[in-house]
């Protein structure tokens, strides 16, 4: 399976700032992964597939980058809502597999 | 607008099977280039894909879970569903099914999902 390395695990931020979080893939996975939002007691939901396109309904503050095994997410001004969980998730092949998270939490 | 909803026990005993279905509404079930997944999370392992699912019957599992696993679909009542056999406390977890999209480019994600049922297993 192909094992998927968030950093940081958690990150302290305030709000205004640009935070970046990495994913890196064991194995290239071409453009093949979707980055996901997750607070407290809901479920998973998708800002980023394809490494880069933005899901309909997503702020533009959020973006994606990356090919082959280095992905990255960019919040370029963190608002309040933004604080949450962050999981990257490859869909190159089965089986799926996702990022350990990236707790992000304000300073 | 699509939405998703897993039903089932909450309580499962050791060794016994967990069964959960997930009713699919403001949508079809048969729509192509759909597939239907089951996804759990637990706090040590964060989030693990369990397995896919095409209407046609066409099913992929999670080779960790494989022997243990079986997804199938009703089309008639919009349903899919969930069976994991043997279960031990390390099945806990809270359970999601979701709609994997395939875009034009074939590039796949998960857009809808349930809101999520814990599912205990214990004695």
């Amino acid at each position: 399976a192909i094992r998927m390395t968030q950093s940081p695990s958690s990150l302290s931020a305030s709000t205004g700032d640009r935070v970046t979080i990495t994913c890196r893939a064991s194995q290239n996975i071409s453009t093949y992964l979707a980055w996901y939002q997750q607070k407290p007691g809901k479920a998973p939901k998708v800002l980023i597939y394809a490494a880069s396109t933005l899901q309909s309904g997503v702020p533009s503050r959020f973006s994606g980058s990356g090919s082959g095994t280095d992905f990255t997410l960019t919040i370029s001004r963190l608002q309040s809502e933004d604080f949450a969980s962050y999981y990257c998730h490859q869909c190159y092949n089965f089986p799926y597999t996702f990022g350990q998270g990236t707790k992000l939490e304000i300073k | 607008q699509l939405q998703l909803q897993e039903s089932g026990p909450g309580l499962v005993k050791p060794s016994e099977t967990l069964s959960l279905t997930c009713t699919v509404s403001g949508g079809s079930i048969s729509d192509s280039n759909k597939y239907w997944g089951w996804i759990r999370q637990t706090p040590g392992n964060g989030l693990e894909w369990i397995g896919s699912l095409y209407y046609s019957g066409t099913t992929s599992y999670n080779p960790s879970l494989k022997s243990r696993v079986s997804i199938s679909v009703d089309t008639s009542k919009n349903q899919f569903s969930l069976k994991l056999s043997a279960v031990t406390v390390a099945d806990t977890a809270v359970y999601y099914c979701a709609r994997e999209e395939i875009t034009v480019g074939r590039q796949y994600y998960y857009d809808y999902w349930g809101h999520g049922i814990l599912v205990t297993v214990s004695s």
